[in-house]
């Protein structure tokens, strides 16, 4: 099946700090991939869709200057959290589609003290 | 608020026996219906999907049922297995590369 990878896997960060996290798929191309923020016990929410060479779509209520994204390939998405806060701390998934499946990447722990 | 809805919200089951999950949905422009486990720290992994136009797709042990009319299915995992452990979430997109709407998630026990 296709892989998607994420790295980091998890990081701890300062309050006031960017955290970069990246998402690839690793034997195909995805011109769109997802992110999703997974909180302890509790569903997948998706925060946006990542269209590669144009902007991302923001799901209602996600702030798209605090969470940008960047699809500037066919292979890698960019989330980079900005000024994070203790708030912010989550279990952050993204997604790719191949063929008509969503293949999940394994997902980065973020903890922002 | 929850376009797609989940339960029971935790299930225990004895080895060997049936695990059951419900969704339920109201959109009725959904048209692709996955089942994703996850593993405690891990990526969703997708177990097993349908389509509308089948009533029943089965999948080694596992098997989805389709009520098109009542907007519900269900997963049942025949001969759960320790392994089998884990929380499994339904969801429903218009179609497989659309965006998915997850279920609240189901914690499955499988005890030895």
């Amino acid at each position: 099946g296709a892989v998607v990878s994420q790295h980091p896997s998890r990081v701890i960060c300062k309050s006031g700090t960017s955290v970069k996290i990246e998402c690839r798929s690793l034997d195909f191309q995805a011109t769109t991939m997802f992110w999703y923020r997974q909180f302890p016990k509790q569903s997948l929410m998706l925060m946006a869709t990542s269209n590669e060479g144009s902007k991302a779509t923001y799901e209602q209520g996600v702030e798209k200057d605090k969470f940008l994204i960047n699809h500037a390939s066919l292979t890698l998405s960019t989330l980079t959290v900005t000024s994070a806060h203790p708030e912010d701390s989550s279990f952050y998934i993204c997604s790719a589609t191949k063929g008509g499946t969503q293949y999940f990447g394994p997902g980065t722990r973020l903890l922002v003290l | 608020q929850q376009q797609v809805k989940q339960s029971p919200q935790s299930l225990i089951v004895q080895k060997g026996g049936i695990s059951i999950i419900n969704c339920a949905y109201e959109n009725t422009a959904f048209d692709y219906f996955p089942w994703y486990q996850q593993f405690p720290g891990k990526g969703p992994a997708l177990l097993i999907a349908i389509r509308p136009d089948v009533s029943e797709k089965k999948e080694g042990r596992f098997t989805i049922s389709f009520n098109k009319s009542a907007k519900q299915f269900s997963l049942h995992i025949m001969d759960s297995q320790p392994g089998d452990s884990a929380t499994y979430f339904c969801a429903a997109a218009p179609d497989s590369w659309g965006k998915l709407q997850f279920g609240a998630g189901t914690q499955v026990v499988v005890t030895p």
